[in-house]
């Protein structure tokens, strides 16, 4: 299947900086990306849609402000958490759709662990 | 509007015997289902997908899973669980017309594989 990398997979911040995200399709070229959030024993929440050259979607109660998403390429898309707070500590996990036809299941990054001190 | 239920937060289950995971979908059309599995601290691996034809569909490590239209699940099995099965299970959903959107994910399910 399609290979979505993510870094960082770990990454420990104080609080009031921002953190970059990143996720990469390696083989395969993604318009859209996914980007979702999961709290600890819970599922994931969709966070925003990322479209190659545009402007991210964001789903309600999103801060897209707090939340920057740019996707720049066809292969990379970021998610920066601006003046990161402990709330925001969670794991971020990226997706993203090799177009086949209109069914294509999703590929998912590894994720990435946030921790905000 | 598209929804999933697994409605069991835990399966337990020893090993060398069958496992099921359940889930039911809900969309207004006809639906792309998929299975996936995370382990700890990382992200979700495919397992399979029911888009169209058998109902029956097998996928990674063993498992399958069937599509009921009457009853609209998509339940996962395997006939023989293996500890390294223990991780948690997502069942997931899209409308056939959705066009290029995310999929829609239940709330998960731990299963604990017991030697």
């Amino acid at each position: 299947g399609a290979v979505v990398s993510q870094h960082p997979s770990w990454v420990i911040c104080k609080s009031g900086t921002s953190v970059k995200i990143e996720c990469r399709s390696l083989d395969f070229q993604a318009t859209t990306m996914f980007w979702y959030r999961q709290f600890p024993k819970q599922s994931l929440m969709l966070m925003a849609t990322s479209n190659e050259g545009s402007k991210a979607t964001y789903e309600q109660g999103v801060e897209k402000d707090k939340f920057l998403i740019n996707h720049a390429s066809l292969t990379l898309s970021t998610l920066t958490v601006t003046s990161a707070h402990p709330e925001d500590s969670s794991f971020y996990i990226c997706s993203a759709r090799e177009y086949r036809g209109n069914t294509g299941e999703l590929f998912f990054g590894e994720g990435s662990r946030l921790t905000v001190l | 509007a598209q929804s999933v239920a697994q409605p069991e937060d835990q399966v337990n289950v020893a090993e060398g015997n069958p496992l099921t995971v359940k889930c039911t979908y809900s969309v207004s059309g006809n639906p792309y289902l998929f299975w996936y599995v995370q382990y700890p601290n990382r992200g979700l691996q495919f397992l399979l997908k029911y888009i169209t034809g058998d109902n029956l569909v097998k996928g990674s490590y063993g498992f399958e899973a069937e599509f009921n239209k009457s009853q609209t699940s998509f339940h996962l099995k395997k006939p023989s669980a293996l500890v390294s099965d223990s991780a948690l299970y997502f069942c997931a959903v899209r409308d056939m017309y959705s066009g290029n959107t995310p999929l829609v994910f239940g709330k998960g399910t731990r299963l604990s594989v017991i030697a």
